[in-house]
């Protein structure tokens, strides 16, 4: 069985704060792929970022940043000097080898940027 | 991820009526797949196809809805006879056929509206 675990409902912080998205996955293949997605209030899903298994580089896109640890199984999602902009529900998501792609989502965490 | 058309963007449907919703993945892309967004609930997958074959359709509900993708065409989300608990958003997304693990991209989203 797969599972993405997103503890935090919802976050509001201060413009220009950094905020960290926690995201925990739970599978038993060995390859699989993580996804960051946003869904901002005009309510589209704008995809963010994929990474596969075997790649635990963090990785960094302008003031976006991943942190993806196997040891703990989480991927976390770095958002520094926060713009109102941000402001939307993120939702990380898994895929497995053996599920055709198919991808799970977590239940999102709500993120409120507070002018 | 915009090359991903849904439509109608938004549909409201009185109980026992039909909703069809309808979506033509990005240029290239062979496989389709439905996710369900319920208010303030996350993506649930639903089905994924592929032209003219359903791949994987464990997350439909068992009466009442069904999805295709023909060979030539759009592919089509059915709900025959509605009722108000199927208000929701309906996603369309799709990916590249062969590796696993590509990327899908999703539409803009359907939102049904049964009053």
């Amino acid at each position: 069985a797969q599972k993405v675990t997103q503890a935090q409902t919802e976050i509001s912080v201060v413009e220009k704060e950094d905020v960290t998205l926690d995201c925990v996955y739970e599978t038993r293949d060995t390859t699989y792929y993580l996804f960051w997605y946003k869904q901002p209030p005009s309510g589209e899903l704008v995809f963010l970022i994929r990474r596969n298994s075997f790649d635990e580089q963090n990785e960094i896109s302008g003031r976006y940043s991943w942190n993806f640890q196997k040891s703990t199984s989480s991927f976390n999602f770095t958002i520094t000097a926060s713009q109102v902009v941000d402001s939307a529900v993120y939702f990380c998501a898994l895929s497995e080898e053996t599920s055709y792609d198919k991808v799970i989502f977590g239940p999102g965490t709500s993120l409120s940027v507070i002018p | 991820n915009a090359g991903v058309m849904q439509n109608p963007r938004h549909l409201v449907r009185r109980r026992g009526q039909e909703a069809r919703l309808r979506c033509s993945p990005m240029k290239g892309h062979s496989h389709v797949y439905w996710y369900r967004q319920l208010p303030e609930e996350g993506l649930k997958f639903m089905v994924y196809l592929q032209k003219e074959n359903i791949i994987d359709e464990s997350g439909m509900p068992k009466e009442r809805f069904s999805a295709e993708f023909p060979k030539e065409g759009p592919s089509i989300l059915r709900i025959q006879q509605v009722v108000r608990g199927d208000s929701a958003a309906y996603f369309c997304a799709s990916s590249p056929p062969a590796a696993v693990g590509n990327t899908i991209y999703f539409g803009e989203g359907s939102w049904l509206t049964v009053v």
